[in-house]
């Protein structure tokens, strides 16, 4: 059972758009949420994440919104860009002492056109 | 962000052959993973170790072995390659703490084919 789901394997927006990804969740114990972006042939990178006390932050081109009630979050990049073209994948940890266990979602490719 | 370093970057091998997949990061972080990575997957979690003399198993049941004898190095073991065990492996390392520290940063993975 996916505790994390993508359901938009891929995503395609015009330069300077606003690229908009999505996240659901099942497991009410989550409560610190990531988003990462992913090159070919490379490992994921940190992007930005969010705490469950949260539902929105920050950083530069990029907001995370947290929608608990719907269990949904969803990634803003604005504008954007074609080296946001990339694989982003959302991942979920619950507060279980101190484990930091990351249950990650199968990712939305991102093209971003000119 | 953690430095955090994979050799080697591809590897072809025969089946049968025992591998080790290496993994070190330099930001002195305690806690350290093992994912593996189909394409068009998820990431699962196969190792995880919080510090020196500590590991444990993941959620993805896997063949591989690790170690954790010091802090910056976290080698996967593959006693006998199969062509099942043909994926990508990602390590990543965080603080120890909680909480912000739940923030994983990757290394660039090894592409293994078993043939």
């Amino acid at each position: 059972d996916q505790q994390v789901k993508q359901n938009s394997p891929s995503l395609s927006v015009q330069e300077g758009r606003i690229s908009i990804l999505n996240c659901d969740y099942t497991n009410s114990m989550f409560d610190y949420f990531l988003w990462y972006k992913k090159y070919p042939a490379e490992g994921p990178t940190f992007l930005i994440s969010i705490s469950s006390i949260k539902d929105k932050n920050e950083d530069g081109r990029f907001t995370v919104f947290l929608n608990k009630s719907a269990k949904h979050l969803s990634l803003h990049i604005v504008p954007s860009q074609p080296g946001d073209s990339a694989v982003y994948f959302c991942a979920a940890s619950a507060r279980t002492g101190t484990a930091s266990k990351l249950t990650f979602g199968t990712g939305t490719r991102l093209q971003v056109t000119l | 962000e953690a430095d955090i370093y994979q050799t080697p970057r591809y590897l072809v091998i025969g089946t049968g052959k025992k591998i080790t997949l290496e993994c070190s990061q330099t930001m002195g972080h305690d806690k350290m993973y093992w994912y593996q990575q189909d394409p068009g997957m998820e990431l699962h979690l196969i190792h995880y170790s919080y510090g020196v003399n500590s590991t444990e198993k993941g959620d993805l049941s896997s063949e591989s072995t690790v170690s954790r004898i010091r802090t910056e190095h976290f080698p996967l073991t593959l006693e006998s390659a199969r062509p099942s065990h043909t994926s990508q492996y990602l390590c990543a390392s965080s603080e120890a703490g909680f909480r912000t520290t739940d923030t994983q940063y990757f290394g660039p993975g090894t592409r293994l084919t078993v043939l």
